[in-house]
């Protein structure tokens, strides 16, 4: 069973909706991150939070808005996502300080989110 | 400009057999570099690691090697078993970020 925890494990949405993919953790990491993931192709860094703030953003679109709430939790809004975002979005979490990997500092992966955006 | 390859899209071994997967990088600024294994359906899980100060890491079946002067890693499984069917991606960080950057993965096939 994986340590980092992502719900829903499927969504399916319209271009005018308004929803959110949760993640949760409960192994004390202070960094947590976004990747997204399209078929056949390597995973993609989109946000890195570290100690609850956001650190690196890839250039996201703001179409896809990022939350930390506290230190074991963290959000992805979506708002008038296109078709082309339909991909499998993963959660991790890293004991990383500051989110710097280090040696012995893995990042641990959720099982994801399947969007599919009609 | 892809950082981090894995040339061979597919690899297909005998159970019981080595499995040997293969690969490189470009940035030399790189100082730690990951094996994932994914399973369809999964997230991504962590198997080994290595730090660019080493040239091999050991963890049971598990062995990573490390060539810096080639930009060169690879990881071998043995003995490979049907269980290790799975994608295998490579990842690589470096320059104190929080990036890590994956190859394309290889496809790991044991057969019974």
């Amino acid at each position: 069973d994986t340590e980092v925890t992502q719900t829903p494990k499927h969504l399916v949405m319209g271009m005018t909706n308004k929803k959110s993919l949760k993640c949760e953790q409960h192994m004390g990491h202070r960094a947590m991150y976004w990747y997204k993931q399209k078929a056949k192709k390597p995973p993609e860094l989109m946000f890195v939070y570290s100690y609850e703030k956001l650190s690196i953003n890839e250039s996201v679109p703001s179409r896809f808005s990022p939350e930390c709430p506290n230190s074991s939790l963290l959000n992805l809004h979506l708002h008038a996502l296109q078709p082309e975002d339909s991909a499998l979005y993963l959660c991790a979490s890293s004991p990383a300080p500051g989110g710097i990997l280090k040696y012995n500092s893995p990042l641990h992966f959720g099982n994801g989110t399947r969007l599919t955006v009609t | 400009d892809q950082q981090v390859k894995q040339n061979s899209p597919s690899l297909s071994v005998q159970e019981g057999r080595i499995s040997i997967l293969n690969c490189d990088y470009t940035n030399s600024m790189f100082d730690y570099f990951l094996w994932y294994k994914k399973y369809p359906a999964e997230g991504p899980t962590f198997l080994i690691s290595i730090s660019s100060i080493k040239d091999k890491n050991e963890d049971g079946r598990f062995t990573v090697f490390l060539n810096k002067s080639a930009k060169h890693l690879s990881l071998h499984i043995v003995p490979s078993q049907p269980g290790d069917s799975a994608v295998y991606f490579c990842a690589a960080s470096g320059e104190g970020t929080g990036k890590l950057i994956f190859g394309q993965g290889t496809t790991l096939q044991v057969k019974p």
